[in-house]
């Protein structure tokens, strides 16, 4: 049972670009997480998605990020004109129903 | 709402020798507690959680913790560190539904020294 899978490992835009981050959860896991860490700080929530729904997106910035978990496929972090203050790891952590998380390895994004 | 503070961002200890890396948060709910470490470049891993019953958790790799609900405090200590133990650890709190969205604190870097 593979864990949270999350790809890119490490991923280089320049200012303007768009980032996509992806991320596959746990087998049978139907609850999914994105946090965002900046360099010297703790993790800080953004999004918490069911399949096809958002469920709390308290924490994304409102301007240039979204994401999405379709019904069919991986969960994806959306930055559109990546910004240099966007460069952070990217973690995506899973869940069943009801129970703990399991996270990912994480997206390291650098923006130059 | 909830907060979660570490009060030491750097702990350094010499191997074989115990640790406590300190943790209190704030919440006006019930909680969930957890500790993980993040070894450099790589993701979280859960070493402990408090969910309900004995205050006293015990985790992975030796590492224990104790849920003090008077002084809103979840301390994790080790009673022998070893050099792979270095790393970052973060303490965070969930609201009682236990599938909601965890508050980090900022970290807590252990260095352990031969």
């Amino acid at each position: 049972n593979a864990g949270v899978m999350q790809n890119p490992r490490h991923l280089v835009r320049r200012r303007g670009q768009e980032a996509r981050l992806r991320c596959s959860p746990m087998k049978g896991h139907s609850h999914v997480y994105w946090y965002r860490q900046l360099p010297e700080e703790g993790l800080k929530f953004m999004v918490y998605l069911q399949k096809e729904n958002i469920i709390d997106e308290s924490g994304m910035p409102k301007e240039r990020f979204s994401a999405e978990f379709p019904k069919e496929g991986p969960s994806i972090l959306r930055i559109q004109q990546v910004v240099r203050g966007d460069s952070a790891a990217y973690f995506c952590a899973s869940s069943p129903a009801g129970e703990g998380y399991t996270f990912g390895s994480g997206t390291r994004l650098t923006v130059v | 709402a909830q907060s979660v503070t570490q009060l030491d961002s750097q702990v350094p200890v010499f191997e074989e020798a115990p640790v406590e890396l300190r943790c209190n948060y704030s919440s006006s709910v019930s909680v969930y507690l957890f500790w993980y470490v993040q070894y450099p470049n790589q993701g979280l891993q859960l070493l402990l959680k408090y969910l309900s019953g004995s205050t006293l958790v015990k985790g992975i790799n030796g590492f224990e913790a104790e849920f003090n609900k008077s002084q809103t405090s979840f301390h994790l200590r080790k009673p022998s560190v070893h050099i792979s133990d270095t790393a970052e650890y973060f303490c965070a709190v969930s609201g009682s539904s236990n599938t909601g969205k965890l508050i980090f604190g900022q970290g807590t870097t252990l260095q352990v020294k031969p």
